[in-house]
């Protein structure tokens, strides 16, 4: 069965400071892998993916993830974080299941980063 | 830009009542997503669809059910409110496999 886990429920970090949200998951055969951010009373922003090829991935607002095949983990990291950063974090994978395909989210992580 | 529109932002029902919540996405996906998000649970889908007509179950399906006449509308529907429904419901599109999904701005339900 596909499993995400988000071992963090938050991450405090200093403004300027680099910042990694952690990551890991389970699944059969070659995962697609997601980040999302989501503000408070809002739906979730797509930040980045991993499908294939270069294991960094790029995302929105500086944001990249790192895509660890045998770890099997995909942390999100910023060189630099903000105080806009501040937002809840979720990371998703999908994958074949039954012949049909859905994203599998993960508990979510708090980020705050602090001025 | 993709837009996923969910009718209500916040709605407030009686236990008992019977509930629609609808969404629309404006994109031509095939897929089509509902979750609920509770904290420290994070995202828990209840039914997803892949075609008109079209729906299968999620992980915790029970009390639900969803209805998809047009590709662009997925409907879901509480039959029977109760007060453990309450949570933040969210909507959600999709083209392929290898593409990220696109959300609606969450329903706030609150069963009393």
């Amino acid at each position: 069965a596909q499993s995400v886990a988000q071992p963090e429920d938050q991450v405090n970090v200093a403004e300027g400071n680099p910042l990694t949200v952690k990551c890991t998951y389970s699944v059969s055969g070659n995962p697609y892998l997601f980040w999302y951010v989501q503000y408070p009373n809002r739906g979730l922003q797509f930040l980045l993916k991993y499908i294939t090829g270069d294991n960094l991935v790029k995302g929105s607002y500086g944001f990249e993830a790192e895509f660890n095949k045998s770890q099997t983990s995909f942390h999100l990291k910023k060189p630099s974080a903000l105080v806009s950063d501040s937002a809840l974090y979720f990371c998703a994978v999908r994958g074949p299941t039954s012949g049909t395909y859905k994203y599998i989210f993960g508990t979510g992580t708090r980020l705050k980063v602090l001025a | 830009d993709v837009k996923v529109t969910q009718s209500s932002r916040y709605l407030v029902k009686r236990t008992g009542e019977k509930v629609f919540l609808e969404c629309v996405q404006d994109m031509d996906h095939e897929n089509m997503f509902w979750y609920r998000q509770d904290p420290g649970l994070g995202l828990r889908l209840i039914y997803f669809s892949y075609d008109v007509k079209m729906k299968e179950k999620g992980d915790i399906p029970e009390g639900y059910s969803v209805s998809r006449e047009k590709k662009e509308r997925f409907s879901l529907i509480l039959e029977s409110a109760s007060t453990n429904q309450t949570s933040m419901y969210l909507c959600a599109s999709s083209s392929g496999a290898h593409t990220e999904a696109f959300f609606g701005q969450g329903t706030r339900l609150t069963v009393v």
